[in-house]
């Protein structure tokens, strides 16, 4: 099973609120990642975790923070965006070290923020 | 010079026609190839995985990787009207802990 999963499938949040993506993989990978996707342009990296701890930031705002509580589940709480914050929003695992090996993706979940 | 470079196309060819998509890069230490193909409003399908060079065939796709020219390509035969998406390479193993992508193609098979 090469599968990673992303929930919400949608989500639609004002300026104000406060909401949370989840990401979960079963494949026993140890590195997990966080990107942000405009349309027509590649993966943008935000976040990696290597066995659940912080590997890279890539100046993401304070806005965005992630949380990695075990080694299958990966967490990206949002509070206070903007409305350039809309985007497809991916995870991704790799097996062991960040940067190497096979990267799988997560459906995504699309966010609109009005 | 970005490390990975990567034609966006687009790409428009006849169904049944080969088509072949290439990818750059300035990084030596590149070790781990791959490609995605990407659907509109989807997440990025992995379909092509190679260590190091050489080449390597799945069904109606190959994948190879020249590492002393720096030059990857997937070559996709028998193309079908399914095969219309954006086509992502990236490649990790340098001194960084991620990935690097190129921009992607956009193919577009016409049946």
């Amino acid at each position: 099973d090469t599968e990673v999963t992303q929930t919400p499938k949608h989500l639609v949040m004002g300026m104000t609120n406060k909401k949370s993506l989840k990401c979960e993989q079963h494949m026993g990978h140890r590195a997990m990642y966080w990107y942000k996707q405009k349309a027509k342009k590649p993966p943008e990296l935000m976040f990696v975790y290597s066995y659940e701890k912080l590997s890279i930031n890539e100046s993401v705002p304070s806005r965005f923070s992630p949380e990695c509580p075990n080694s299958s589940l990966l967490n990206l709480h949002l509070h206070a965006l903007q409305p350039e914050d809309s985007a497809l929003y991916l995870c991704a695992s790799t097996p062991r070290l960040p940067g190497r090996e096979t990267q799988y993706f997560g459906p995504g979940t699309r966010l609109l923020v009005l | 010079q970005k490390e990975v470079e990567q034609d966006p196309g687009p790409l428009s060819v006849p169904e049944g026609a080969i088509v072949s998509l290439n990818c750059t890069y300035s990084n030596s230490a590149f070790q781990y190839f791959m490609w995605y193909r990407q659907y509109s409003r989807k997440g990025p399908e992995l379909l092509m995985y190679t260590y190091s060079s050489g080449n390597k065939e799945d069904g109606r796709f190959t994948a190879q990787v020249d590492k002393s020219s720096k030059y990857i390509s997937l070559f996709i035969r028998d193309s079908q009207p399914s095969d219309s998406a954006t086509y992502l390479c990236a490649m990790g193993g340098g001194t960084g802990n991620q990935f690097y992508f190129g921009t992607g193609t956009s193919l577009t098979v016409i049946p």
